[in-house]
């Protein structure tokens, strides 16, 4: 167990709807990281926070966004949801900055979103 | 630019026999390097990363991996299969500590008794 927690485990939308994901990081880890992984393939970079601020973003369009919490957690919003955003989503946290530097990240187990 | 090919997508070998999955990477940094393993229905596992020390990375569970700069490779293998590998591995990279990891398509291993 990694200590990265993510709720809900499943969840069932129609088309158009908005959708909110939630992860809580490791102790510690002042990173999260979103992914998505569509069936069949591997993960793809959604976007990062650090510090509650976004650090880096990946191929999504802006419907899809995020917010970090001072104890570092974190939410995925997913606005106008689309038949293809049907996919297991991730979140990973680390470590980053200080004396502690570490580029390992420690992922959850998944919140499986699917969209009719 | 970053990028991360797995050779095989699908790997079958007999319970005690030796498994060889193959990553080649891109990436215009020293990137940091990682096997992640993911069973059916939970998240990923790290399984080894390689970040500029040792070529040779021992994981957990008897895995290990090989950086070959040259060759821009870095397979992951296991002496003797058990049934309990079989899963799904990611080939990993990424270009600086804490940045985005880029994953490779994946390769299904699957073991016969």
């Amino acid at each position: 167990e990694t200590g990265v927690t993510q709720s809900p485990t499943h969840l069932i939308k129609t088309r158009g709807q908005q959708v909110t994901l939630r992860c809580s990081s490791q102790s510690g880890h002042n990173t999260v990281s979103w992914y998505q992984q569509a069936l069949g393939q591997g993960p793809q970079f959604i976007f990062q926070y650090y510090r509650e601020e976004e650090n880096g973003r990946g191929n999504f369009p802006p419907r899809f966004s995020g917010l970090q919490f001072p104890n570092y957690s974190s939410e995925l919003n997913v606005n106008a949801l689309e038949l293809d955003d049907s996919a297991l989503y991730l979140c990973a946290s680390s470590l980053v900055g200080g004396t502690h530097n570490t580029d390992t990240q420690y992922f959850g187990p998944g919140t499986r979103l699917t969209v009719l | 630019a970053q990028s991360v090919t797995q050779l095989d997508s699908h790997v079958s070998v007999s319970e005690g026999t030796p498994v060889l999955l193959r990553c080649n990477y891109s990436s215009s940094y020293s990137p940091s390097l990682f096997w992640y393993v993911q069973h059916p229905n939970k998240g990923l596992q790290l399984l080894l990363k390689y970040t500029s020390a040792a070529t040779l990375v021992k994981g957990i569970n008897g895995f290990e991996a090989e950086f070959k700069k040259s060759e821009t490779s870095f397979h992951l293998t296991k002496p003797s299969a058990h049934m309990s590998d079989a899963a799904e591995y990611f080939c990993v990279v990424s270009p600086a500590a804490g940045n985005k990891l880029t994953f490779g398509g994946g390769t299904r291993v699957l073991v016969k008794p």
